[in-house]
């Protein structure tokens, strides 16, 4: 089956700077990767997804970028502010749907 | 956008007893829908699968008699957890799609406390 890693598990960084989480797959069948944010008690929301014949995407202050061939892709937030602090869940679809071990994000004011 | 209702929010039952669990699609036709449990500070782990008409596919090490789920409809499925026992308590979550390859729609979560 799929195995979805994700890394950091923690990360904190200062207002205004960027946040990157970063997670690898081994299903080559996946190709869709969306971005979840899971705020404390709330339930997760999509910010971004990705497919597998797009290399990048980008919605304002966040990016998503994909590496079909090293089986990875990344989140990329610019410009953070403390309102992106939550927990961050990246997730592979292929034959199955499975998500990542989540990285808690911290944006220090 | 899709929205999905998950009732009850938090539910509290003595041990032995039987919690039934709501996850319905309020505008659109789910014919997926996901169960996931979620301990403190930790990841979403898939419980079971749940294609409309059909039966659940659970994830290994799932007990599909003491965590049943009915996919009846188009719009709702239900997680039971019969006989609660403490170690049951978590943070029960569904969630919903139309189609494959499309993004998911999560209820809010249930609180289940088993005393």
């Amino acid at each position: 089956g799929e195995n979805v890693e994700q890394h950091p598990s923690t990360l904190s960084v200062q207002e205004g700077d960027s946040a990157v989480i970063k997670c690898t797959y081994s299903d080559s069948a996946s190709n869709y990767f969306p971005w979840y944010k899971q705020e404390l008690g709330k339930r997760p929301q999509l910010i971004i997804d990705i497919r597998s014949n797009v290399g990048e995407k980008k919605d304002q202050r966040i990016a998503v970028t994909l590496n079909k061939t090293a089986k990875h892709f990344s989140l990329h937030i610019t410009e953070t502010q403390p309102e992106d602090s939550a927990v961050y869940f990246c997730a592979a679809e292929g034959n199955q749907f499975y998500f990542g071990t989540g990285t808690s994000l911290t944006v220090i004011p | 956008g899709a929205v999905v209702s998950q009732h009850p929010s938090w539910v509290i039952c003595k041990s032995g007893t039987s919690v039934k669990i709501e996850c319905r699609s309020l505008d659109f036709q789910a014919t997926t829908m996901f169960w996931y449990r979620q301990f403190p500070k930790q990841s979403l782990m898939l419980m079971a699968t749940s294609n409309e008409g059909s039966k659940a596919t659970y994830e290994q090490g799932v007990e599909k008699d003491k965590f049943l789920i009915n996919h009846a409809s188009l719009t709702l499925s239900t997680l039971t957890v019969t006989s609660a026992h403490p170690e049951d308590s978590s943070f029960y979550i569904c969630s919903a799609r139309g189609t494959p390859y499309s993004p998911l729609h999560f209820g809010n979560g249930t609180r289940l406390t088993v005393t």
